[in-house]
C-alpha cells in the first residue's frame, strides 16, 4: 500500500508570493490534516479536511488555507508569504471516520526568502 | 488549552544505558501518541496508548500511559546509536482530529 505523498519535497519562493503545496493520501482514507513544523514553534496544526469539508481548523491566520478533492486528495495555499512561513509542511492522513492513527507524508520544505 | 511539555528536551547519553523521556499534558485526552523523526525527516510513528495503564514495547522502547496523572513516559533500555533522533509525543483533543505535540527531545547516543 502506498504511503502519503507529498509535492513538491522542496520549495523556494519570494516574500510576497502564494504557493500551493498538495498532498495524496492513503488510499482509502478520507481525512487529511496539515502541520507546520518551524525549529521555534515546532509542531503546529493548521487544519483538517474530511470528505471535502474543512472539519477543524488551528490559529493560523487567513493567509493559510486549504482544499480537498473529491479523491481525498488535498492542497494548502499561502498566499502573501512572509519569511516567518519558512518550515516544514507535513500532512497526514487517516481513515478519518474514529480518530486513531495518522500517517505522515514526508514533507514539503518551504524557503521563503 | 492544551498543553503538552516533554522534558528533557535534549538527552545525550551512552551505548549501553537506560533513560526515561517524559510527556506531561494539561487536560483530559483520549489517546497518546509518540513519534520519532531523523534528521530532515518526516515523522515515524512509534505507540498509539488508549488506555489509563497501557504500556507498549517495541525493542528497546517501551511506552506507558498514566492519565490520572496526564503522564506517559517512553523508555530507552541498553541504548544503541540507531536510537538517535527527536522523539514527540502528542495527544488529541477529545472529539477533534487535531494533534497537539509536546516539543519533542533531541536523543543524542553516543558509542
Amino acid at each position: 500500500k502506498a504511503g502519503v505523498t507529498q509535492t513538491p519535497r522542496y520549495l523556494i519562493k519570494t516574500r510576497g508570493q502564494q504557493v500551493t503545496l498538495s498532498c495524496s493520501p492513503i488510499s482509502g482514507h478520507r481525512s487529511v490534516s496539515w502541520y507546520q513544523q518551524t525549529p521555534g514553534q515546532g509542531l503546529q496544526f493548521l487544519f483538517e479536511y474530511f470528505s471535502e469539508t474543512q472539519r477543524n481548523k488551528g490559529n493560523f491566520p487567513g493567509r493559510f488555507s486549504g482544499r480537498q478533492f473529491s479523491n481525498s486528495r488535498s492542497e494548502m495555499n499561502v498566499s502573501t508569504l512572509e519569511l516567518g512561513d519558512s518550515a516544514l509542511y507535513l500532512c497526514a492522513s487517516s481513515l478519518g471516520t474514529s480518530f486513531y492513527e495518522q500517517y505522515f507524508g514526508p514533507g514539503t520544505r518551504l524557503t521563503v526568502t | 488549552e492544551l498543553k503538552v511539555e516533554q522534558n528533557p528536551l535534549f538527552l545525550s547519553m551512552q551505548e549501553g544505558k537506560n533513560y526515561t523521556i517524559y510527556c506531561n499534558y494539561s487536560t483530559t485526552s483520549d489517546r497518546l501518541y509518540w513519534y520519532r523523526q531523523d534528521p530532515g525527516k518526516s515523522l515515524e510513528s512509534l505507540f498509539v496508548l488508549l488506555s489509563n495503564g497501557a504500556v507498549k514495547q517495541e525493542g528497546r522502547l517501551m511506552a506507558s500511559l498514566d492519565t490520572k496523572a496526564r503522564l506517559s513516559t517512553l523508555h530507552i533500555t541498553a541504548a544503541v546509536h540507531d536510537l538517535s533522533a527527536t522523539y514527540f509525543c502528542a495527544v488529541t483533543i477529545q472529539g477533534a482530529q487535531k494533534l497537539v505535540f509536546g516539543q519533542g527531545t533531541r536523543l543524542t547516543i553516543n558509542p
